[in-house]
């Protein structure tokens, strides 16, 4: 198990509706990057925060937008929910030290739209 | 070119086998290329990874090995266990952002 926590775990919402998720990086680290996996599919970048910026962004429209904390945790807001937004929605932190860095998975939280 | 290919869909293998899977990219810029094994109701878990400057890398049963002029990868898993039946993933990063995945290899080993 890796120190990366997420919360909730499952979530239905309906059409139209707002959700905001939670992710507690592992200890020591300093970057959160969040995904959006389809039922049977790689994960899809979303984007990616670092020292509260975002630092990188996936082929996502605007409605889907972060937070990080001075501790290093953050949220991820999705607005005007759509069915496709249904998915396991995955934080993954690292520790950005300038070269390729090993990202640990949480997780994630089930979101089901209906 | 953000596309990872990656091949088989699923495999099946019989305990105590060799397990393939290959991966393939475009981008030249990527540096950083590990891979994932997913269990359900999980989130993935970094198994091995490797940079382009070396051509090979073995940690246990697990084995990637790197053509960086045929920008391929592939992760061998020798003696095949039951406990290895996951979904893997391949993924490719360019300096620790935008990690880009591979649709995943459905492995099942057979007792």
């Amino acid at each position: 198990e890796t120190g990366v926590t997420q919360s909730p775990t499952h979530l239905i919402k309906t059409r139209g509706q707002q959700v905001t998720l939670r992710c507690s990086s592992q200890s020591g680290h300093n970057t959160v990057s969040w995904y959006q996996q389809a039922l049977g599919q790689g994960p899809q970048f979303i984007f990616q925060y670092y020292r509260e910026e975002e630092n990188g962004r996936g082929n996502f429209p605007p409605r889907f937008s972060g937070l990080q904390f001075p501790n290093y945790s953050s949220e991820l807001n999705v607005n005007a929910l759509e069915l496709d937004d249904s998915a396991l929605y995955l934080c993954a932190s690292s520790r950005m030290s300038g070269a390729a860095n090993e990202q640990f998975f949480g997780p994630g939280t089930r979101l089901t739209v209906l | 070119q953000q596309q990872v290919k990656q091949s088989p869909q699923s495999l099946i293998v019989q305990k105590g086998g060799i397990s393939i899977i290959n991966c393939a990219y475009e981008n030249t810029a990527f540096d950083y290329f590990p891979w994932y094994q997913q269990f359900p109701g999980k989130g993935p878990a970094l198994l091995i990874a490797i940079r382009p400057d070396v051509s090979e890398k073995k940690e246990g049963r697990f084995t990637i090995s790197f053509n960086k002029s045929a920008k391929q990868f592939s992760l061998h898993i020798m003696d095949s266990q039951p406990g290895d039946s996951a979904t893997y993933f391949c993924a490719a990063s360019d300096y620790g952002q935008n990690f880009v995945f591979g649709p995943g290899t459905r492995l099942s080993v057979l007792p």
